[in-house]
C-alpha cells in the first residue's frame, strides 16, 4: 500500500483558511486520495476524495498536484469545530478490499 | 437518526472476562467493519463483512470473533480479555457498489474498552 506523509500538527486562527498538506510520492495511477478527519472523542468522518482533478464539496476543497505526488486539503474558513486529526489516505481503484489504512494524520488546532 | 450506533459506549472489565460490543447501521449498507484505535491513537482495521460474509481479517487474535447476524449488524465478541485489548473500537459501514468501490465509510461513535 502506498504511503502518505503529513505534518504531525498545524495551527490556524478561526475564520482563516487552512491548507493541510499530504505527500504521497509513491502513489500509483489507480490510487484515489481520500481525506477523513476525527474530531475529539468521535469516530472518523469522511471529508473529501479525488483522483486527478481538484474537488470541492461543502466541507472542503482538495487540490491535487499535477504529478499527483502531493495534495492539499483546504478548509476555506476554519472554525473551532474543525479542530481535529486529519488523515490523508490512498485507496486503490478497484482494490480487492475497501479497507482504510490510517497513518498518524495531522492534528489541527484552531485558535479563536 | 443515528446512522451507525454502537453499544456500549464504555466498557470496563477484568482480565480474563468475555465481552461483546454491538454495532448497528441503518444506512442500508452492505459492508461493515471493525477498527481498533490504541492508546497512541493509531487506527487499524480488524475485520470487514460484506453481506454477512467475512472479507477482511487482519491477523487479529482468534480471541476476537465478529458475528454478523444480518447486513445491518456486526457484533464483536472478545474472549479472555487481556490488558492489551484496552482501546477504542470503532464500527463502520459502507455501500459497496461499482467497480471502484470508492464508497465512503461511516463510523460509529466508538466503544472505549478498559481491561483492568
Amino acid at each position: 500500500d502506498a504511503k502518505t506523509t503529513q505534518p504531525n500538527s498545524m495551527e490556524s486562527n478561526e475564520e482563516e483558511p487552512v491548507h493541510l498538506p499530504c505527500n504521497h510520492s509513491t502513489i500509483s495511477g489507480t490510487d484515489y486520495i481520500h481525506w477523513y478527519r476525527q474530531l475529539p472523542s468521535q469516530g472518523p468522518e469522511y471529508v473529501i476524495h479525488g483522483l486527478t482533478s481538484n474537488v470541492n464539496n461543502r466541507m472542503a476543497s482538495l487540490a491535487i498536484a499535477e504529478d499527483r505526488k502531493s495534495s492539499t486539503l483546504i478548509l476555506h474558513r476554519a472554525t473551532l469545530r474543525d479542530a481535529a486529526v486529519y488523515y490523508c489516505i490512498l485507496r486503490p481503484y478497484g482494490g480487492a478490499t475497501n479497507k482504510l489504512i490510517f497513518g498518524t494524520g495531522t492534528l489541527l488546532a484552531v485558535q479563536p | 437518526d443515528t446512522a451507525v450506533s454502537q453499544t456500549p459506549k464504555y466498557l470496563v472489565t477484568q482480565m480474563g472476562n468475555d465481552k461483546s460490543i454491538k454495532c448497528e447501521q441503518n444506512l442500508g449498507h452492505d459492508t461493515m467493519y471493525w477498527y481498533k484505535q490504541d492508546s497512541k491513537k493509531f487506527l487499524k482495521i480488524m475485520f470487514s463483512y460484506n453481506n454477512k460474509e467475512l472479507i477482511i481479517n487482519e491477523t487479529v487474535p482468534n480471541r476476537f470473533s465478529p458475528k454478523s447476524p444480518d447486513k445491518a449488524h456486526l457484533n464483536l465478541h472478545i474472549n479472555s480479555l487481556e490488558l492489551g485489548d484496552s482501546a477504542v473500537y470503532f464500527c463502520a459501514s459502507s455501500q459497496r457498489g461499482g467497480p471502484g468501490w470508492e464508497d465512503t465509510q461511516y463510523f460509529g461513535p466508538g466503544t472505549r474498552l478498559t481491561v483492568l
